[in-house]
């Protein structure tokens, strides 16, 4: 079974600062990956960064990047310069990479709200 | 085909009415995928296609819910006998086969039961 936590409901981040938001995870699996998405007002969930359990290196993805810290269990996300359209709802996500698991499952979000 | 679609995008339906909704996904995408968001929590798991094969399902897929995907491209999502509890958000999204680490979306299909 596989588990994603969450424990922020909201955040918010003044423009063009820089912002993490947490993500904890459980699995018994020993291959897995690790996944952020995106979902504005509009509910259409955008993909935004992966990252492998076995990847050495932490993924990046223009301004998004994910601080891996496998012994922790943490993946969390880090949006540097936040801009206006970064205001969304954030997801944390994981899948088992064995045993055909190519389901994903979710954390219950963050409310990220960009200021002026 | 930019991306995965999914029809109607609302739907308000009375209790014990039957819905079909559909998903036509990426057209070089073999696996698609559905999942059902409540208000307020993360999208989770029903049931997902490679091909035309139904390869998994959620316990969360009751008797009422069944899905298809008969030519292994688009997805119908059938609820039969609607309960008030089945209002939600339902998403599909589609993956080709070895690059499973992108799920692309679609739009989702809000689903209103009176």
């Amino acid at each position: 079974a596989q588990k994603i936590t969450q424990t922020q409901p909201g955040m918010f981040v003044q423009e063009k600062e820089a912002v993490t938001l947490d993500c904890t995870y459980d699995t018994s699996d020993p291959s897995y990956g690790l996944f952020w998405y995106k979902q504005p007002s509009s509910g259409e969930m955008i993909f935004l960064i992966y990252q492998g359990s076995y990847d050495q290196q932490n993924a990046t993805e223009g301004r998004y990047s994910l601080n891996f810290q496998k012994a922790r269990k943490s993946a969390n996300l880090v949006i540097s310069a936040s801009q206006l359209g970064d205001s969304a709802m954030y997801f944390c996500a994981m899948r088992g990479l064995r045993g055909g698991g190519n389901k994903l499952t979710f954390g219950t979000g963050t409310q990220l709200k960009v200021e002026l | 085909d930019t991306g995965v679609s999914q029809d109607p995008r609302h739907k308000i339906t009375k209790r014990g009415q039957n819905v079909t909704f559909r998903c036509d996904p990426i057209s070089e995408h073999n696996r698609l995928y559905w999942y059902r968001q409540t208000l307020g929590q993360g999208p989770e798991f029903l049931t997902y296609f490679q091909n035309e094969a139904q390869l998994e399902k959620s316990r969360l897929l009751s008797d009422r819910f069944s899905a298809e995907r008969p030519k292994g491209s688009f997805s119908t999502l059938e609820i039969q006998r609607t309960e008030q509890g089945d209002s939600a958000m339902y998403l599909c999204a589609s993956s080709l086969l070895g690059l499973d680490n992108e799920q692309f979306f679609g739009p989702g299909t809000r689903l209103t039961v009176l």
